[in-house]
C-alpha cells in the first residue's frame, strides 16, 4: 500500500532531551517535508526536500534539524526540545515538486515537551 | 510575507444545502494552489492541484476555480452531506523557493 509514515505516533519527553521523529514514503516520491499545526495557526513547514541531499528551510525551522540520505526517508530532529516545540506534527511527501502534484500526508506525530 | 487567507474560518451549513468559501493568495509568483480535506483525527488529503488561471476542478459534487490574476479560489460544495464536515484547507506554493504556505483553513459543520 502507498503510503507515509511516521513515528512514533504519540511522544512525551523532557526539555533538552534529544529526539528524532521518523518518516517514510514507499511511492519513489522526490519531495518531502515537514509540517507543524498548532491551534489557530495552520500547516506551517518547518524544512523540505526537494531530493536526495537537498533540503531547505520553511517558514519555521529554528531549534529543527532535517536529513536526506536516502529518498524514503526524511527525519526530523530535535536537538534540545523546549515546550514551545509541542505541536503536531506532519510528514508529506510529493511525486516532485508540488506544482503539478498533490501531498501525501503521513498520519501526524503528536509531541508534548514539558 | 507571504500570506494565505481563508474564509470564513468557519461555516454550519444544513445538510442538502450547497456552500462555497474562498481561499485568497497573493497574485504575483503564483505557481500553484492546492486545496486539501482534513477531517477530524485524520491526515489531510489532496482535493485538486491548480496551476492554470480559469482553472476548474471538479470531484463528485466538490468543484473549485481558480483566478490567479486577482489572487483567489473557490472551492464549491453541492448538496452539503455529513460526511463532508472536515476543515478544508489552501496552499499557495511561491516558485521562487518550493515552500508552500497554507491557509489556516475554513471548518465546515454539516447540520441534519
Amino acid at each position: 500500500e502507498a503510503q507515509v509514515t511516521q513515528n512514533p505516533r504519540y511522544l512525551i519527553t523532557v526539555t533538552g532531551k534529544k529526539l528524532t521523529v521518523t518518516c517514510s514514503q514507499n511511492m519513489n516520491h522526490e519531495y518531502m517535508s515537514w509540517y507543524r499545526q498548532d491551534p489557530g495557526l495552520g500547516l506551517r513547514q518547518i524544512y523540505y526536500s526537494m531530493n536526495v541531499e537537498v533540503t531547505d528551510k520553511g517558514d519555521v525551522p529554528e531549534g529543527y534539524k532535517v536529513s536526506r540520505k536516502e529518498k524514503r526517508n526524511f527525519p526530523l530532529i530535535l536537538e534540545s526540545p523546549s515546550p514551545n516545540q509541542t505541536s503536531l506534527y506532519f510528514c508529506a511527501s510529493s511525486l516532485q515538486g508540488p506544482d503539478y502534484n498533490e501531498q501525501f500526508f503521513g498520519p501526524g506525530t503528536r509531541l508534548t515537551v514539558l | 510575507i507571504l500570506n494565505v487567507e481563508q474564509s470564513p474560518q468557519s461555516l454550519h451549513v444544513q445538510e442538502g444545502d450547497s456552500t462555497n468559501f474562498t481561499c485568497s493568495f497573493p497574485s504575483s509568483n503564483f505557481y500553484a494552489l492546492h486545496w486539501y480535506r482534513w477531517e477530524t483525527a485524520k491526515s489531510p488529503e489532496a482535493l485538486f492541484v491548480m496551476t492554470l488561471n480559469g482553472d476548474e476542478k471538479k470531484k463528485g459534487r466538490i468543484s473549485a476555480t481558480l483566478n490567479t490574476k486577482e489572487g483567489y479560489s473557490y472551492l464549491y460544495i453541492k448538496g452539503s452531506q455529513p460526511e463532508d464536515s472536515a476543515t478544508y484547507l489552501c496552499a499557495f506554493w511561491v516558485n521562487r523557493d518550493d515552500k508552500i504556505i497554507f491557509g489556516k483553513g475554513t471548518r465546515l459543520h454539516i447540520l441534519p
